[in-house]
């Protein structure tokens, strides 16, 4: 149990265009969504936190602008990187929190998507 | 600020216990340990988490110091499969944020 599924898993598109990203939790739901972004060689780095029905809450230094989070359901969540340019290539990952558990319960993550921008 | 300290890299016998160290002398009474590893260019993959209470699942075993300041990863049989990057994380029930350090590099060799 407890899946996380993310869609692409890899995408590759030149500058200037706008790519979605997808996170499903197929087989729970997900009161809150986590985006995070791995570059190569370095540890994964909290993005922001997705929250159903409410806006996304990002971290320091993260613009809102230019990462779209979109939570409208509780099995999806969607990151869109707006205005692509090379320097946003990355791993992007997300995770996903039960609903309704007991808070010490764990995040389970997607596999990743790895956007290449041309 | 780093919560946990663990050693850059391990190497590790195939079929043999791999003991992953983690230190987390600042550790609160509400922070809970978890362990998470990733596998090159995939997510990451939960293992286990605890509180005071030594935990075992199919996967590893997490031995918590008496004094919660540090704590052990124990795979027991290692294999191949097992060569990643594995993370202890501290976190408060009611933080749902997880902050990854660098983790420790395992290699498990034939």
């Amino acid at each position: 149990g407890a899946v996380v599924s993310q869609h692409p898993s890899w995408v590759i598109c030149k500058s200037g265009t706008s790519v979605k990203i997808e996170c499903r939790s197929l087989d729970f739901q997900a009161t809150t969504m986590f985006w995070y972004r791995q570059f190569p060689k370095q540890s994964l780095m909290l993005m922001a936190t997705s929250n159903e029905g409410s806006k996304a809450t990002y971290e320091q230094g993260v613009e809102k602008d230019k990462f779209l989070i979109n939570h409208a359901s509780l099995t999806l969540s969607t990151l869109t990187v707006t205005s692509a340019h090379p320097e946003d290539s990355s791993f992007y990952i997300c995770s996903a929190r039960l609903r309704d558990t007991d808070s010490n319960q764990p995040q389970h993550f997607g596999d990743g998507t790895r956007l290449s921008i041309l | 600020d780093a919560k946990t300290t663990q050693p850059t890299s391990m190497d590790c016998a195939e079929g043999r216990a791999a003991n992953l160290p983690c230190n987390h002398s600042t550790i609160s009474g509400n922070e809970y340990v978890y362990w998470y590893r990733q596998i090159h260019s995939q997510g990451p993959q939960y293992i286990i988490h605890g509180l005071k209470n030594n935990e075992t699942n199919e996967m590893a075993s997490l031995i918590i110091t008496e004094d919660r300041k540090s704590s052990t990863l124990i795979l027991p049989h290692a294999t191949l499969r097992d060569t990643a990057v594995y993370y202890c994380i501290v976190r408060a029930a009611n933080d749902y944020k997880l902050s990854f350090g660098a983790g420790t590099t395992v290699t498990v060799r034939a």
